[in-house]
């Protein structure tokens, strides 16, 4: 059975990066029909897709953040990770992780984590 | 941008609810999804392709609409179907989601 778990540091400080792994399970980051996903959601706030990521390698930014974003994926440990720099409290949030099939809306997400940036 | 209305629908069980998502430009394709979500929980995908319900979502819940605007209708509200709804568009990046409509116990 599929799953996705997201982890990392729950606070943040201003100015430093965000670091959050999405664990997959049941199924590989390579599959070429699977794209890998972050969103975001602040607190009493609406969804934000963050960015998409290929088991190549290539990623799709969302413009509004394309400037401190970085998606990677890990495909010998089945993990898809995102970085985002220079986080301010407006960046407090639960991130996500997900996952669409081509060009399919996100069918799988994780559980999400709040991750708070604050001094 | 995905503009949801009402923000707020309050409804008592067994009423029929209406969810409204107007698109900025259109949505080819149509490929707009809906998902519902729960305090607490993730979002989870209950229309996808305007119209078509995943496995396991039960048929009271209906999508349609081309273009700019898209309806969820829910036909009979049961006590579990009180929740946020998100209408998203994957047509064309960046993907985007609507501001969300809540439905609320009357």
């Amino acid at each position: 059975q599929l799953q996705l778990q997201e982890s990392g540091p729950r606070l943040v400080k201003p100015s430093e990066t965000l670091s959050l792994t999405c664990n997959v399970s049941g199924v590989s980051v390579t599959n070429t029909h699977y794209y890998w996903a972050w969103m975001r959601q602040p607190p009493g706030g609406g969804l934000e897709w963050i960015g998409t990521v290929y088991y190549t390698g290539s990623t799709y930014y969302n413009p509004s953040l394309e400037s401190r974003v970085t998606i990677s994926v890990d495909t010998t440990r089945n993990l898809f990770s995102l970085r985002l720099s220079s986080v301010t409290a407006a960046d407090t949030a639960v991130f996500y992780c997900g996952r669409h099939y081509g060009d399919d809306p996100f069918d799988v997400w994780g559980q999400g984590t709040l991750v708070t940036v604050s001094s | 941008v995905l503009t949801q209305s009402p923000g707020t629908l309050s409804l008592s069980p067994g009423e029929r609810a209406t969810l409204s998502c107007r698109a900025s430009q259109s949505v080819n394709r149509n490929y707009l999804a809906w998902y519902q979500q729960k305090p607490g929980q993730a979002p989870r995908l209950f229309i996808y392709g305007a119209s078509s319900r995943p496995t396991g979502i039960p048929d009271r819940f209906s999508g349609s609409g081309s273009g700019t605007d898209f309806t969820l209708t829910i036909s009979r509200l049961e006590p579990e179907d009180f929740a946020v709804y998100y209408c998203q568009q994957y047509d064309s990046l960046p993907l985007t989601f609507g501001g969300g409509t809540k439905v609320e116990i009357k």
